[in-house]
C-alpha cells in the first residue's frame, strides 16, 4: 500500500522567511495532490492541490510543486506570517481496491516566530 | 450554509458503553467519511459512504459502525468503548466519489472529543 511520509514533523521559521515542507509517497499510482491546514481546534481545510499532469501551482503565497519521477511534492510558503501557524498534512491520492482514497501524511507543526 | 456539522465536540464514556457521533452536511455531497486522529499519526479513515445506502470499511474500521439512510446523515456507532478509542473524530464529505471528481477536496467537520475511561 501507500506509504506516506512529511518532513520535517516541526518547523520553525521567523516571521517573513519562508517555508518548505515536503511530502513523500511511494505509489507511482497517485494522481491527485493536495495539502491541508490544520488550526487548532478545527478539522483541516484545502489549501492548495496539484494534479499529476501539472509541475507547480501557486495561490499568492503559497506554492505546490511536484516531482513524479522522484515521488515528492512540496507545499511552499513565502513572506511567512503568524497566521501561518498550524499543522500542515499532505495527503496524495491513491487507487485502493475499486476506488480512490487520500492517505495522509502524519503532518507538520509551523511555528512562526514575531 | 453550515458545511459539515458534528455532534457533540465532546464526550467522555466509560469502558463498554456505547455512543453514537452525528454528522450533517448541507451541501448534496455525496462521499461522506469518518476518520480518527491521534497524536503523530495523521488522520486514519474508519468508514465512507459513497452515497446513501452504500457504505465502506476504511484503514482501522473495528470497533465502529456506520449507516447512510439519507445523503445529509452518516452517524458513526461505537458499540462497546474502549481506551483505544479515545481520540479526535472527524466526519468529511466530498462533492462527489473521489474517483470520479477532477478535485478531491473534503470538507471537515470541527471534529468530536472522545475520552473512554
Amino acid at each position: 500500500g501507500e506509504n506516506v511520509e512529511q518532513h520535517p514533523s516541526t518547523l520553525s521559521v521567523q516571521e517573513g522567511d519562508s517555508a518548505v515542507i515536503k511530502c513523500t509517497y511511494s505509489d507511482s499510482a497517485s494522481n491527485y495532490f493536495p495539502w491541508y491546514k490544520q488550526e487548532l481546534g478545527k478539522g483541516p481545510q484545502l489549501i492548495i492541490d496539484i494534479r499529476s499532469n501539472v509541475g507547480e501551482k501557486k495561490d499568492q503565497r503559497i506554492a505546490v510543486t511536484l516531482n513524479k519521477t522522484a515521488k515528492h511534492f512540496s507545499l511552499h510558503i513565502t513572506e511567512t506570517q503568524p497566521e501561518d501557524s498550524a499543522v500542515y498534512f499532505c495527503a496524495p491520492r491513491t487507487p485502493r481496491d475499486s476506488n480512490y482514497q487520500l492517505i495522509w501524511g502524519a503532518g507538520t507543526k509551523l511555528i512562526i516566530k514575531p | 450554509n453550515a458545511g459539515v456539522t458534528q455532534t457533540p465536540k465532546f464526550q467522555v464514556l466509560k469502558t463498554g458503553q456505547s455512543m453514537t457521533l452525528q454528522c450533517a452536511q448541507d451541501m448534496n455531497h455525496e462521499y461522506m467519511s469518518w476518520y480518527r486522529q491521534d497524536p503523530g499519526m495523521g488522520l486514519r479513515l474508519i468508514h465512507y459512504s459513497v452515497g446513501a445506502g452504500i457504505t465502506d470499511q476504511g484503514e482501522v474500521p473495528n470497533g465502529y459502525n456506520v449507516s447512510r439512510s439519507t445523503t445529509e446523515d452518516f452517524p458513526l456507532r461505537l458499540l462497546s468503548a474502549a481506551p483505544s478509542q479515545t481520540s479526535v473524530y472527524f466526519c468529511a464529505s466530498s462533492y462527489s466519489l473521489l474517483a470520479k471528481a477532477r478535485t478531491g477536496e473534503l470538507f471537515f467537520g470541527e471534529g468530536s472529543r472522545l475520552t473512554v475511561l
